[in-house]
Protein backbone atom coordinates (compact mmCIF):
# COMPACT_ATOMS: atom_id res chain seq x y z
CA UNK A 1 0.00 0.00 0.00
CA UNK A 2 1.50 3.45 -1.23
CA UNK A 3 2.07 5.93 1.55
CA UNK A 4 -0.62 8.61 -0.16
CA UNK A 5 -3.12 7.31 -2.50
CA UNK A 6 -4.80 9.66 -5.02
CA UNK A 7 -7.65 9.14 -7.55
CA UNK A 8 -5.34 9.69 -11.00
CA UNK A 9 -8.40 10.98 -12.53
CA UNK A 10 -8.69 12.90 -15.04
CA UNK A 11 -11.03 14.52 -13.33
CA UNK A 12 -13.14 16.44 -15.90
CA UNK A 13 -15.27 19.49 -14.68
CA UNK A 14 -17.51 22.03 -16.08
CA UNK A 15 -16.01 26.06 -15.92
CA UNK A 16 -17.80 27.26 -12.60
CA UNK A 17 -18.45 23.92 -11.00
CA UNK A 18 -16.96 22.97 -8.03
CA UNK A 19 -13.65 20.41 -8.36
CA UNK A 20 -13.27 18.21 -5.39
CA UNK A 21 -9.98 15.62 -5.14
CA UNK A 22 -9.63 13.29 -2.20
CA UNK A 23 -6.00 11.95 -1.02
CA UNK A 24 -6.05 8.99 1.72
CA UNK A 25 -2.84 8.64 3.97
CA UNK A 26 -1.28 5.37 5.71
CA UNK A 27 0.71 6.66 8.71
CA UNK A 28 -1.58 7.52 11.81
CA UNK A 29 0.87 9.63 13.30
CA UNK A 30 1.10 11.95 10.02
CA UNK A 31 0.71 15.99 10.97
CA UNK A 32 1.54 18.00 7.99
CA UNK A 33 -0.68 18.00 4.72
CA UNK A 34 -0.04 20.46 1.70
CA UNK A 35 -1.80 20.48 -1.94
CA UNK A 36 0.58 21.23 -4.39
CA UNK A 37 -0.45 22.61 -8.17
CA UNK A 38 1.22 21.17 -11.25
CA UNK A 39 1.19 22.63 -14.77
CA UNK A 40 2.12 20.11 -17.79
CA UNK A 41 5.91 20.67 -17.68
CA UNK A 42 5.92 22.93 -15.11
CA UNK A 43 7.48 22.33 -11.06
CA UNK A 44 4.81 21.68 -8.12
CA UNK A 45 3.75 25.32 -6.47
CA UNK A 46 2.54 25.00 -3.32
CA UNK A 47 -1.70 26.12 -3.16
CA UNK A 48 -2.34 25.14 0.84
CA UNK A 49 -1.70 23.82 3.74
CA UNK A 50 -3.13 22.04 6.66
CA UNK A 51 -2.20 21.07 10.10
CA UNK A 52 -5.28 20.58 12.22
CA UNK A 53 -8.76 18.86 11.43
CA UNK A 54 -11.51 20.86 9.98
CA UNK A 55 -11.90 22.93 7.26
CA UNK A 56 -8.73 25.74 5.65
CA UNK A 57 -10.16 28.15 2.99
CA UNK A 58 -8.18 30.76 1.08
CA UNK A 59 -9.67 31.89 -2.15
CA UNK A 60 -11.32 29.79 -4.19
CA UNK A 61 -9.59 26.40 -2.69
CA UNK A 62 -10.20 24.86 0.62
CA UNK A 63 -8.59 21.92 2.09
CA UNK A 64 -10.34 19.57 4.82
CA UNK A 65 -8.89 17.11 7.15
CA UNK A 66 -9.86 14.29 8.97
CA UNK A 67 -7.43 12.84 10.69
CA UNK A 68 -9.50 10.12 12.16
CA UNK A 69 -9.92 8.59 8.97
CA UNK A 70 -6.83 9.87 7.20
CA UNK A 71 -8.43 11.51 4.56
CA UNK A 72 -7.48 15.76 3.26
CA UNK A 73 -9.44 16.93 0.29
CA UNK A 74 -9.43 20.25 -1.80
CA UNK A 75 -12.01 21.64 -2.93
CA UNK A 76 -11.78 24.26 -6.08
CA UNK A 77 -14.83 26.52 -6.27
CA UNK A 78 -15.87 28.22 -9.48
CA UNK A 79 -13.26 26.57 -11.55
CA UNK A 80 -11.63 28.14 -14.34
CA UNK A 81 -9.47 27.10 -17.40
CA UNK A 82 -6.29 28.35 -15.78
CA UNK A 83 -7.35 25.41 -12.76
CA UNK A 84 -6.21 22.38 -15.10
CA UNK A 85 -3.38 21.00 -13.56
CA UNK A 86 -2.10 17.99 -11.88
CA UNK A 87 -2.95 18.40 -7.95
CA UNK A 88 -0.55 16.92 -5.85
CA UNK A 89 -1.22 15.92 -2.28
CA UNK A 90 1.59 15.39 0.17
CA UNK A 91 2.21 14.26 3.74
CA UNK A 92 4.63 14.86 6.10
CA UNK A 93 4.84 12.76 10.04
CA UNK A 94 6.76 14.50 12.87
CA UNK A 95 9.90 11.64 13.07
CA UNK A 96 10.63 11.70 9.35
CA UNK A 97 12.08 14.72 7.20
CA UNK A 98 10.41 13.89 3.61
CA UNK A 99 7.32 14.65 2.09
CA UNK A 100 5.47 11.92 0.64
CA UNK A 101 3.57 12.54 -2.47
CA UNK A 102 0.53 10.68 -4.44
CA UNK A 103 0.67 10.29 -7.40
CA UNK A 104 -2.06 13.29 -8.49
CA UNK A 105 -5.04 14.19 -9.94
CA UNK A 106 -5.00 15.43 -12.96
CA UNK A 107 -8.27 18.42 -13.21
CA UNK A 108 -9.30 19.18 -16.73
CA UNK A 109 -11.56 22.54 -16.71
CA UNK A 110 -13.62 22.54 -20.01
CA UNK A 111 -15.02 26.07 -21.18
CA UNK B 1 16.67 35.03 -5.29
CA UNK B 2 13.39 35.57 -5.06
CA UNK B 3 12.99 31.60 -5.74
CA UNK B 4 14.60 28.08 -5.78
CA UNK B 5 16.87 28.14 -8.83
CA UNK B 6 17.97 24.63 -10.29
CA UNK B 7 20.52 24.34 -13.30
CA UNK B 8 21.22 23.34 -15.95
CA UNK B 9 17.37 23.47 -17.14
CA UNK B 10 18.03 20.12 -19.53
CA UNK B 11 20.77 17.78 -19.79
CA UNK B 12 21.53 15.22 -21.99
CA UNK B 13 24.01 12.84 -20.77
CA UNK B 14 25.56 9.74 -22.27
CA UNK B 15 24.93 6.51 -21.00
CA UNK B 16 28.18 6.19 -18.41
CA UNK B 17 28.81 9.60 -18.34
CA UNK B 18 28.59 11.94 -14.76
CA UNK B 19 26.57 14.78 -14.10
CA UNK B 20 25.85 17.28 -11.41
CA UNK B 21 23.29 19.01 -10.86
CA UNK B 22 23.04 22.73 -9.06
CA UNK B 23 20.24 23.65 -6.49
CA UNK B 24 20.73 27.58 -4.96
CA UNK B 25 17.90 27.40 -2.54
CA UNK B 26 15.92 30.80 -1.36
CA UNK B 27 17.88 32.54 1.17
CA UNK B 28 17.83 31.74 4.42
CA UNK B 29 16.26 28.38 3.97
CA UNK B 30 17.54 26.09 6.34
CA UNK B 31 15.71 22.71 4.74
CA UNK B 32 16.68 21.60 1.37
CA UNK B 33 15.58 18.54 -0.43
CA UNK B 34 16.35 16.69 -3.53
CA UNK B 35 13.30 14.75 -5.20
CA UNK B 36 13.24 12.86 -8.26
CA UNK B 37 9.98 12.94 -10.67
CA UNK B 38 8.92 9.91 -13.13
CA UNK B 39 6.43 10.95 -16.30
CA UNK B 40 3.34 10.71 -14.46
CA UNK B 41 4.34 10.25 -10.84
CA UNK B 42 4.77 12.40 -7.89
CA UNK B 43 8.35 13.13 -6.74
CA UNK B 44 10.05 10.84 -4.78
CA UNK B 45 12.49 11.67 -1.96
CA UNK B 46 15.96 11.16 -2.52
CA UNK B 47 17.45 13.58 0.55
CA UNK B 48 17.46 15.78 2.64
CA UNK B 49 19.62 18.54 4.01
CA UNK B 50 19.35 20.81 7.50
CA UNK B 51 21.71 23.67 6.64
CA UNK B 52 25.13 21.61 5.60
CA UNK B 53 24.12 18.16 7.45
CA UNK B 54 22.90 15.54 5.37
CA UNK B 55 20.42 14.14 7.59
CA UNK B 56 18.44 11.88 5.49
CA UNK B 57 19.80 10.44 2.01
CA UNK B 58 17.60 7.09 2.54
CA UNK B 59 16.02 7.44 -0.76
CA UNK B 60 18.73 7.95 -2.89
CA UNK B 61 18.93 4.97 -5.47
CA UNK B 62 22.30 3.60 -5.52
CA UNK B 63 25.69 4.70 -4.39
CA UNK B 64 26.47 6.19 -7.84
CA UNK B 65 24.09 9.06 -6.49
CA UNK B 66 26.01 11.50 -4.10
CA UNK B 67 24.51 14.81 -3.02
CA UNK B 68 26.76 17.59 -0.98
CA UNK B 69 25.40 21.20 0.29
CA UNK B 70 28.91 22.11 1.88
CA UNK B 71 28.37 26.15 3.42
CA UNK B 72 24.48 25.21 4.08
CA UNK B 73 23.56 27.15 0.78
CA UNK B 74 24.30 25.80 -2.50
CA UNK B 75 24.02 22.05 -3.03
CA UNK B 76 24.61 19.48 -5.74
CA UNK B 77 23.43 16.15 -6.61
CA UNK B 78 25.75 14.52 -8.71
CA UNK B 79 25.28 11.10 -10.44
CA UNK B 80 28.12 8.95 -11.43
CA UNK B 81 27.88 6.70 -14.80
CA UNK B 82 24.68 7.36 -15.62
CA UNK B 83 22.51 4.80 -16.76
CA UNK B 84 19.00 5.12 -18.54
CA UNK B 85 17.22 4.60 -15.60
CA UNK B 86 18.42 7.63 -13.86
CA UNK B 87 16.38 9.72 -16.72
CA UNK B 88 13.60 11.45 -14.91
CA UNK B 89 13.13 15.20 -13.36
CA UNK B 90 15.37 16.31 -10.72
CA UNK B 91 13.70 18.63 -8.30
CA UNK B 92 14.66 20.57 -5.43
CA UNK B 93 12.97 22.25 -2.61
CA UNK B 94 13.99 24.47 0.15
CA UNK B 95 11.58 25.75 3.30
CA UNK B 96 12.68 28.37 5.82
CA UNK B 97 12.79 25.92 8.83
CA UNK B 98 13.29 22.55 9.77
CA UNK B 99 11.27 19.77 8.35
CA UNK B 100 7.60 19.97 8.62
CA UNK B 101 6.89 23.29 7.32
CA UNK B 102 6.15 24.39 3.86
CA UNK B 103 8.45 23.75 0.81
CA UNK B 104 8.89 25.54 -2.14
CA UNK B 105 10.13 24.20 -5.35
CA UNK B 106 12.92 24.78 -7.93
CA UNK B 107 11.77 24.37 -12.05
CA UNK B 108 13.63 21.48 -12.11
CA UNK B 109 16.11 19.71 -14.68
CA UNK B 110 14.71 17.34 -16.45
CA UNK B 111 18.26 14.78 -17.25
CA UNK B 112 17.62 12.21 -20.71
CA UNK B 113 20.59 9.63 -20.51
CA UNK B 114 21.05 8.01 -23.89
Amino acid sequence: QKEVEQNSGPLSVPEGAIASLNCTYSDRVSQSFFWYRQYSGKSPELIMSIYSNGDKEDGRFTAQLNKASQYVSLLIRDSQPSDSATYLCAVNTPNDYKLSFGAGTTVTVRA
Amino acid sequence: GAGVSQSPRYKVAKRGQDVALRCDPISGHVSLFWYQQALGQGPEFLTYFQNEAQLDKSGLPSDRFFAERPEGSVSTLKIQRTQQEDSAVYLCASSLMEANTEAFFGQGTRLTVV
